[in-house]
C-alpha cells in the first residue's frame, strides 16, 4: 500500500514568512510523528499526535510552529516569521496503535528560508 | 535525557568488505534500539531493530546486537555491496512513561561502497 507522503517536497521561501507543511499518513494508522532533520544531524522530535490530538508537543522549538491534524489523518506542520534557522528537512512518521510500534517515515520537506 | 552516539563517518570501503558502525547510548531502564537507513533521494527506512537485552535484529545481511552491559548496538555486515551506499542512523525509544513513543537519532553515518 501506500506509504507516508509529504508535501511539497521542496520549499524555498523568504524570511519572515509563513509556511505550510503536510504530511499524509499511511491509512489507518492513529499515530503520527513530525521530526526535524538539521545538516549533519540526526532527525530531532517535534510533536506527536494520537488520533487528532498533540499527545507530546514539547520539541517544538517555539511558538512560531504549530502543527494540527484535524480529522485524524492529514497533518500540517505550520511556521510562522520563518528565520534562516528553519531552514532543514521535516519529517514525518506514522506508526499503527498508541506510539509504541515501528514508525515509518516520509521523504521529507527540504525547507530552505533565505 | 536519552541520546545515541554513533561512530562519524564517511566510512568509505571496498565492495565485499566487513563493516561496522559503532553505536553507543544513554538512556534510562530498558529502551528499544533501532537502526534505520536512508539510501540517496529516499526517505529514511527501518533496517533492523532490537526491543530487549541480547536480542539480535538482522535484515538484508545487516546485524546488531543489544548489549546492556555495554550500552551498545553496533551495526555489522559480513560483505557490503554498492547498493549498501547510504546513511546509517541508529536510533532508541524510550522504555516507558513519556518517552516510549519519540524516536532519539545518533548524528548519522555515511557509507560509501566502492566497486
Amino acid at each position: 500500500g501506500a506509504g507516508v507522503s509529504q508535501t511539497p517536497s521542496n520549499k524555498v521561501t523568504e524570511k519572515g514568512k509563513y509556511v505550510e507543511l503536510r504530511c499524509d499518513p499511511i491509512s489507518g494508522h492513529t499515530a503520527l510523528y513530525w521530526y526535524r532533520q538539521s545538516l549533519g544531524q540526526g532527525p530531532e522530535f517535534l510533536i506527536y499526535f494520537q488520533g487528532t490530538g498533540a499527545a507530546d508537543d514539547s520539541g517544538l522549538p517555539n511558538d512560531r510552529f504549530f502543527a494540527v491534524r484535524p480529522e485524524g489523518s492529514v497533518s500540517t506542520l505550520k511556521i510562522q516569521r520563518t528565520e534562516r534557522g528553519d531552514s532543514a528537512v521535516y519529517l514525518c512518521a506514522s506508526s499503527s496503535g498508541n506510539g509504541g510500534e515501528t514508525q515509518y517515515f516520509g521523504p521529507g520537506t527540504r525547507l530552505l528560508v533565505l | 535525557g536519552n541520546s545515541v552516539t554513533q561512530m562519524e563517518g564517511p566510512v568509505t570501503l571496498s565492495e565485499e568488505a566487513f563493516l561496522t558502525i559503532n553505536c553507543t547510548y544513554t538512556a534510562t531502564g530498558y529502551p528499544s534500539l533501532f537502526w534505520y537507513v536512508q539510501y540517496p533521494g529516499e526517505g529514511l527506512q527501518l533496517l533492523l531493530k532490537a526491543t530487549k537485552a541480547d536480542d539480535k535484529g538482522s535484515n538484508k545481511g545487516f546485524e546488531a546486537t543489544y548489549r546492556k552491559e555495554t550500552t551498545s548496538f553496533h551495526l555489522e555486515k559480513g560483505s557490503v555491496q554498492v547498493s549498501d551506499s547510504a546513511v546509517y542512523f541508529c536510533a532508541l525509544r524510550g522504555a516507558s512513561g513519556g518517552s516510549n513513543y519519540k524516536l532519539t537519532f545518533g548524528k548519522g553515518t555515511l557509507l560509501t561502497v566502492n566497486p
